[in-house]
Protein backbone atom coordinates (compact mmCIF):
# COMPACT_ATOMS: atom_id res chain seq x y z
CA UNK A 1 0.00 0.00 0.00
CA UNK A 2 1.46 2.63 -1.29
CA UNK A 3 1.99 6.10 1.26
CA UNK A 4 1.73 9.94 0.37
CA UNK A 5 4.57 11.11 -2.40
CA UNK A 6 5.45 13.91 -3.17
CA UNK A 7 8.11 15.23 -6.14
CA UNK A 8 10.54 16.42 -6.40
CA UNK A 9 12.30 16.43 -3.48
CA UNK A 10 14.58 18.99 -3.47
CA UNK A 11 13.96 22.11 -5.75
CA UNK A 12 16.10 25.27 -5.68
CA UNK A 13 14.62 28.62 -7.32
CA UNK A 14 15.15 32.14 -7.65
CA UNK A 15 13.31 34.81 -6.67
CA UNK A 16 10.54 36.08 -9.13
CA UNK A 17 10.12 32.38 -10.55
CA UNK A 18 6.99 30.13 -9.76
CA UNK A 19 7.32 26.56 -8.51
CA UNK A 20 5.02 23.77 -8.92
CA UNK A 21 5.10 20.86 -6.00
CA UNK A 22 3.33 17.47 -6.78
CA UNK A 23 0.96 15.15 -4.61
CA UNK A 24 -0.16 11.58 -4.65
CA UNK A 25 -2.04 10.69 -1.68
CA UNK A 26 -2.14 6.85 0.04
CA UNK A 27 -4.45 4.39 -1.54
CA UNK A 28 -7.99 5.46 -0.19
CA UNK A 29 -7.86 8.84 -0.04
CA UNK A 30 -9.02 11.86 -1.24
CA UNK A 31 -8.41 15.09 0.68
CA UNK A 32 -5.12 16.57 0.14
CA UNK A 33 -3.68 19.34 2.83
CA UNK A 34 -0.63 21.49 2.05
CA UNK A 35 1.55 23.12 4.77
CA UNK A 36 4.70 25.00 5.08
CA UNK A 37 7.05 24.23 7.35
CA UNK A 38 9.68 26.92 8.19
CA UNK A 39 12.76 25.72 9.94
CA UNK A 40 12.22 24.93 13.57
CA UNK A 41 8.39 25.73 13.47
CA UNK A 42 5.63 23.27 13.14
CA UNK A 43 3.96 22.80 9.67
CA UNK A 44 1.38 26.24 8.83
CA UNK A 45 -1.40 25.23 6.71
CA UNK A 46 -1.72 26.83 3.42
CA UNK A 47 -5.01 24.99 1.95
CA UNK A 48 -6.94 21.79 1.83
CA UNK A 49 -8.60 20.11 -1.78
CA UNK A 50 -11.83 17.82 -1.50
CA UNK A 51 -13.62 16.52 -4.64
CA UNK A 52 -11.52 19.23 -6.60
CA UNK A 53 -11.77 21.95 -4.94
CA UNK A 54 -9.95 24.23 -2.22
CA UNK A 55 -11.81 23.62 0.93
CA UNK A 56 -10.21 25.60 3.20
CA UNK A 57 -7.29 27.92 3.03
CA UNK A 58 -4.87 29.19 6.11
CA UNK A 59 -3.39 32.77 6.03
CA UNK A 60 -1.31 32.58 2.87
CA UNK A 61 -1.34 35.27 -0.29
CA UNK A 62 -2.70 35.04 -3.26
CA UNK A 63 0.92 33.62 -4.67
CA UNK A 64 -0.03 30.46 -3.74
CA UNK A 65 -2.48 28.25 -5.37
CA UNK A 66 -3.48 24.52 -6.20
CA UNK A 67 -5.50 22.48 -8.08
CA UNK A 68 -6.67 18.54 -7.34
CA UNK A 69 -7.25 16.01 -9.99
CA UNK A 70 -9.76 13.36 -10.66
CA UNK A 71 -7.57 10.72 -9.33
CA UNK A 72 -7.00 12.79 -5.84
CA UNK A 73 -3.73 13.93 -6.91
CA UNK A 74 -2.60 17.81 -5.98
CA UNK A 75 -0.56 20.18 -7.28
CA UNK A 76 0.88 23.65 -5.36
CA UNK A 77 1.86 26.43 -7.08
CA UNK A 78 3.94 29.33 -5.82
CA UNK A 79 4.42 32.60 -8.06
CA UNK A 80 6.97 35.46 -7.89
CA UNK A 81 8.79 33.40 -5.51
CA UNK A 82 10.33 35.60 -2.41
CA UNK A 83 12.84 34.40 -0.02
CA UNK A 84 10.80 33.74 2.62
CA UNK A 85 8.98 31.25 0.56
CA UNK A 86 12.26 28.71 1.38
CA UNK A 87 11.14 26.11 3.68
CA UNK A 88 9.52 22.20 3.55
CA UNK A 89 6.21 21.79 1.96
CA UNK A 90 4.32 19.00 3.30
CA UNK A 91 1.22 17.28 1.72
CA UNK A 92 -0.85 15.00 4.40
CA UNK A 93 -3.58 12.80 2.33
CA UNK A 94 -6.83 11.77 4.40
CA UNK A 95 -9.86 10.51 4.06
CA UNK A 96 -12.85 13.51 3.90
CA UNK A 97 -16.95 13.35 4.10
CA UNK A 98 -18.58 13.11 7.48
CA UNK A 99 -17.61 9.17 8.31
CA UNK A 100 -13.96 9.44 7.57
CA UNK A 101 -11.26 9.39 10.43
CA UNK A 102 -9.94 12.48 9.21
CA UNK A 103 -6.22 11.17 10.39
CA UNK A 104 -4.05 12.90 8.02
CA UNK A 105 -1.04 11.19 6.77
CA UNK A 106 2.21 13.42 5.30
CA UNK A 107 4.69 12.73 2.39
CA UNK A 108 8.06 12.90 2.46
CA UNK A 109 8.10 16.86 1.77
CA UNK A 110 10.09 18.71 -1.19
CA UNK A 111 12.93 21.19 0.31
CA UNK A 112 12.53 24.36 -1.52
CA UNK A 113 15.40 27.15 -1.84
CA UNK A 114 14.74 30.54 -2.73
CA UNK A 115 18.07 32.10 -4.11
CA UNK B 1 -7.48 32.15 15.97
CA UNK B 2 -6.46 29.20 16.86
CA UNK B 3 -3.23 28.12 18.63
CA UNK B 4 -1.11 25.17 19.90
CA UNK B 5 1.10 26.05 22.42
CA UNK B 6 4.22 23.09 23.30
CA UNK B 7 5.98 22.41 26.05
CA UNK B 8 9.01 22.43 26.63
CA UNK B 9 10.73 23.37 23.50
CA UNK B 10 13.60 20.98 23.81
CA UNK B 11 14.14 18.08 26.52
CA UNK B 12 17.54 15.80 26.80
CA UNK B 13 17.29 13.33 29.10
CA UNK B 14 19.24 9.54 29.70
CA UNK B 15 17.86 6.28 27.76
CA UNK B 16 15.74 4.84 29.93
CA UNK B 17 13.85 7.93 31.64
CA UNK B 18 10.73 8.56 31.60
CA UNK B 19 9.32 11.82 29.41
CA UNK B 20 6.46 13.74 29.59
CA UNK B 21 5.33 16.27 26.32
CA UNK B 22 2.26 18.96 27.33
CA UNK B 23 0.26 20.39 24.65
CA UNK B 24 -2.43 23.17 25.38
CA UNK B 25 -4.51 24.20 22.32
CA UNK B 26 -7.38 26.89 22.07
CA UNK B 27 -8.95 26.02 18.75
CA UNK B 28 -11.94 27.01 17.41
CA UNK B 29 -14.91 24.12 16.64
CA UNK B 30 -11.86 21.91 18.01
CA UNK B 31 -12.78 18.04 17.40
CA UNK B 32 -9.41 16.30 17.78
CA UNK B 33 -5.89 16.28 19.25
CA UNK B 34 -3.23 14.79 17.39
CA UNK B 35 0.65 14.39 17.92
CA UNK B 36 2.58 13.42 15.48
CA UNK B 37 6.91 12.46 15.43
CA UNK B 38 9.17 14.34 13.21
CA UNK B 39 12.85 12.68 13.02
CA UNK B 40 14.05 13.94 9.30
CA UNK B 41 10.74 14.81 6.76
CA UNK B 42 7.61 13.28 6.92
CA UNK B 43 5.70 13.97 10.13
CA UNK B 44 4.79 10.34 11.17
CA UNK B 45 1.08 9.78 12.83
CA UNK B 46 1.02 8.89 16.32
CA UNK B 47 -2.33 9.71 18.10
CA UNK B 48 -5.44 10.71 17.56
CA UNK B 49 -7.37 11.52 20.32
CA UNK B 50 -11.10 12.67 20.36
CA UNK B 51 -12.58 11.71 24.25
CA UNK B 52 -11.09 13.36 27.44
CA UNK B 53 -9.56 10.96 29.53
CA UNK B 54 -9.43 8.03 27.63
CA UNK B 55 -5.60 6.50 27.58
CA UNK B 56 -4.41 6.00 23.94
CA UNK B 57 -1.31 3.13 24.27
CA UNK B 58 0.97 2.31 21.59
CA UNK B 59 4.23 0.26 22.79
CA UNK B 60 5.42 2.71 25.27
CA UNK B 61 3.92 5.57 24.35
CA UNK B 62 1.07 7.00 25.95
CA UNK B 63 -1.54 10.11 25.67
CA UNK B 64 -4.77 11.65 27.10
CA UNK B 65 -6.80 14.27 26.35
CA UNK B 66 -8.47 16.98 28.48
CA UNK B 67 -10.88 18.49 27.19
CA UNK B 68 -12.15 20.57 30.01
CA UNK B 69 -8.57 22.26 30.35
CA UNK B 70 -7.51 21.69 26.86
CA UNK B 71 -4.75 20.05 27.32
CA UNK B 72 -3.42 17.07 26.39
CA UNK B 73 0.08 15.35 27.33
CA UNK B 74 2.66 12.05 25.59
CA UNK B 75 4.52 10.18 27.34
CA UNK B 76 7.55 8.00 26.46
CA UNK B 77 8.46 5.23 29.12
CA UNK B 78 11.71 3.63 29.22
CA UNK B 79 13.46 5.86 26.01
CA UNK B 80 15.40 5.21 23.65
CA UNK B 81 17.87 6.89 21.35
CA UNK B 82 14.96 6.35 18.60
CA UNK B 83 12.85 8.01 20.11
CA UNK B 84 15.42 11.62 19.47
CA UNK B 85 13.20 13.61 17.16
CA UNK B 86 10.65 16.68 17.04
CA UNK B 87 7.19 15.83 18.88
CA UNK B 88 4.42 17.92 16.79
CA UNK B 89 1.13 18.60 18.70
CA UNK B 90 -2.04 19.50 16.28
CA UNK B 91 -5.08 20.77 17.11
CA UNK B 92 -8.17 20.04 14.67
CA UNK B 93 -11.45 21.52 14.05
CA UNK B 94 -14.08 20.29 11.28
CA UNK B 95 -15.23 22.12 9.04
CA UNK B 96 -18.83 22.31 6.91
CA UNK B 97 -17.75 20.03 4.27
CA UNK B 98 -16.70 17.99 7.02
CA UNK B 99 -12.80 17.77 6.69
CA UNK B 100 -10.28 18.49 8.92
CA UNK B 101 -7.79 21.05 9.22
CA UNK B 102 -5.10 20.78 11.69
CA UNK B 103 -3.07 23.77 13.70
CA UNK B 104 0.16 22.67 14.55
CA UNK B 105 2.62 23.83 17.84
CA UNK B 106 6.31 24.52 16.87
CA UNK B 107 7.41 20.95 18.69
CA UNK B 108 9.40 19.86 21.25
CA UNK B 109 12.48 18.15 20.26
CA UNK B 110 13.61 15.53 22.34
CA UNK B 111 17.09 14.05 22.77
CA UNK B 112 17.67 10.84 24.58
CA UNK B 113 21.30 10.98 25.63
CA UNK B 114 22.73 6.74 25.49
Amino acid sequence: DAGVTQSPTHLIKTRGQQVTLRCSPKSGHDTVSWYQQALGQGPQFIFQYYEEEERQRGNFPDRFSGHQFPNYSSELNVNALLLGDSALYLCASSRGGLTSSYEQYFGPGTRLTVT
Amino acid sequence: EDKVVQSPLSLVVHEGDTVTLNCSYEVTNFRSLLWYKQEKKAPTFLFMLTSSGIEKKSGRLSSILDKKELFSILNITATQTGDSAIYLCAGGFISNFGNEKLTFGTGTRLTIIP
